[in-house]
């Protein structure tokens, strides 16, 4: 079946630092790709997505490119703030425009000042 | 325009009992979908509802189930619960059920003792 393989958590990082954070997928045909962001006592928010091979989702200063000969989809950051100290999830839908989405385990990330 | 609510926000139930939470949809968005949130199992697909009707269901037991109303409203209700059913609960709108951003809402936080 489709799965995501998130790197393991926690991350700590100095503000200013430049942030990677790996996503691999699983998954059989062309899946949409998605980075979600999870604050403290908050639901999901979507940070960027792609839909095809090639795309570079970006949003906030956060970029990650579909890569289909590495199955990735890494999530990157020039400079961190304290302020992206939050949880990221990784995620696919398998299907074009469906709503299911299949999510990595997340990885928390702190941005010490 | 207001986000996705759910209520209530927390809720401590005992094993064996039976609990519904509800999800209101941003204003327009006809579907709505579920998600369980476990710290060992991740985020899981639980359904989607798009217009009244079930069109997608996770792999989750039957104890787990949903309707939506004609107000695009949804709940879901677990029966004979368990402790291994505490969890964030996760509601999720978008417009339609074949495109768009998916908008979550902040979650349940069901316990079961």
């Amino acid at each position: 079946g489709n799965s995501v393989t998130q790197m393991e958590g926690p991350v700590t990082l100095s503000e200013e630092a430049f942030l990677t954070i790996n996503c691999t997928y699983t998954a059989t045909g062309y899946p949409s790709l998605f980075w979600y962001v999870q604050y403290p006592g908050e639901g999901l928010q979507l940070l960027l997505k792609a839909t095809k091979a090639d795309d570079k989702g970006s949003n906030k200063g956060f970029e990650a490119t579909y890569r289909k000969e590495t199955t990735s989809f890494h999530l990157e950051k020039g400079s961190v703030q304290v302020s992206d100290s939050a949880v990221y999830f990784c995620a696919l839908s398998d299907t074009p425009g469906a709503q299911k989405l299949v999510f990595g385990q997340g990885t928390r990330l702190t941005i010490n000042p | 325009k207001a986000g996705v609510t759910q209520t209530p926000r927390y809720l401590i139930k005992t094993r064996g009992q039976q609990v519904t939470l509800s999800c209101s949809p941003i204003s327009g968005h006809r579907s709505v979908s579920w998600y369980q949130q476990t710290p060992g199992q991740g985020l899981q697909f639980l359904f989607e509802y798009f217009s009244e009707t079930q069109r997608n269901k996770g792999n989750f037991p039957g104890r787990f189930s949903g309707r939506q109303f004609s107000n695009s409203r949804s709940e879901m209700n677990v029966s004979t619960l368990e402790l291994g059913d505490s969890a964030l609960y996760l509601c999720a709108s978008r417009l339609d059920s074949a495109s768009g951003e998916q908008f979550f809402g902040p979650g349940t936080r069901l316990t079961v003792l």
